[in-house]
């Protein structure tokens, strides 16, 4: 089974609009991160947040990490168009990068 | 600086063929990780080399190898394929670890019939 699990599957949002995708894990880790992708960019680097860390801020992102709940949280604000892409959160552990099936976020104009 | 380039970008093979794929990382970056992705099984892990040693592996039959040169390139190569080895294989690099920002190249489109 998938160490990262993201939900919802699928989420779909009108411009401007905030956007919160979740991730659950089953095992300890040192880090997390999220990455984004879609057709013209590919797979991308948004945010990671160590384990010590509860919450970090980038541009429009917010990630949340809650250890104790073994799960985390991306929020996307105000977004835009531009923003429709599958999300994905990453967990180190066993000495691999585990990737859960991702969030297909999509934004309307 | 010129990002994680793979070739070829797309490729057809036919079952029982093996397959070699190529990865240039970023310039200075010393580790280079290989995924696979599918619609069923999501984006896995294949494994991680780091100054051309094998430095972590994922849960693939033995029939997936890699190796890295001293130059950090990296190949990766399928044996005896499957129906089921048909994904977008994707490569990344990054400073020291995958377990910090990793960049990812476009991926290389494997079709087995």
């Amino acid at each position: 089974s998938q160490q990262g699990e993201e939900d919802p599957q699928a989420l779909s949002i009108q411009e401007g609009e905030n956007a919160t995708m979740n991730c659950s894990y089953k095992t300890s880790i040192n880090n997390l991160q999220w990455y984004r992708q879609n057709s013209g960019r590919g797979l991308v680097h948004l945010i990671l947040i160590r384990s010590n860390e509860r919450e970090k801020h980038s541009g429009r992102l917010r990630v949340t990490l809650d250890t104790s709940k073994k799960s985390s949280s991306l929020l996307i604000t105000a977004s835009r168009a531009a923003d429709t892409a599958s999300y994905f959160c990453a967990t180190d552990a066993r000495s691999t990068l585990t990737f859960g099936k991702g969030t297909m976020l999509l934004v309307s104009p | 600086k010129a990002g994680v380039t793979q070739t070829p970008r797309y490729l057809i093979k036919t079952r029982g063929q093996q397959v070699t794929l190529s990865c240039s990382p970023i310039s200075g970056h010393r580790s280079v990780s290989w995924y696979q992705q599918t619609p069923g099984q999501g984006l896995q892990f294949l494994f991680e080399y780091f100054s051309e040693t094998q430095r972590n592996k994922g849960n693939f039959p033995g029939r997936f190898s890699g190796r890295q040169f001293s130059n950090s390139r990296s190949e990766m190569n399928v044996s005896t394929l499957e129906l089921g080895d048909s994904a977008l294989y994707l490569c990344a690099s990054s400073l020291e670890t995958l377990y910090n920002e990793q960049f990812f190249g476009p991926g290389t489109r494997l079709t087995v019939l």
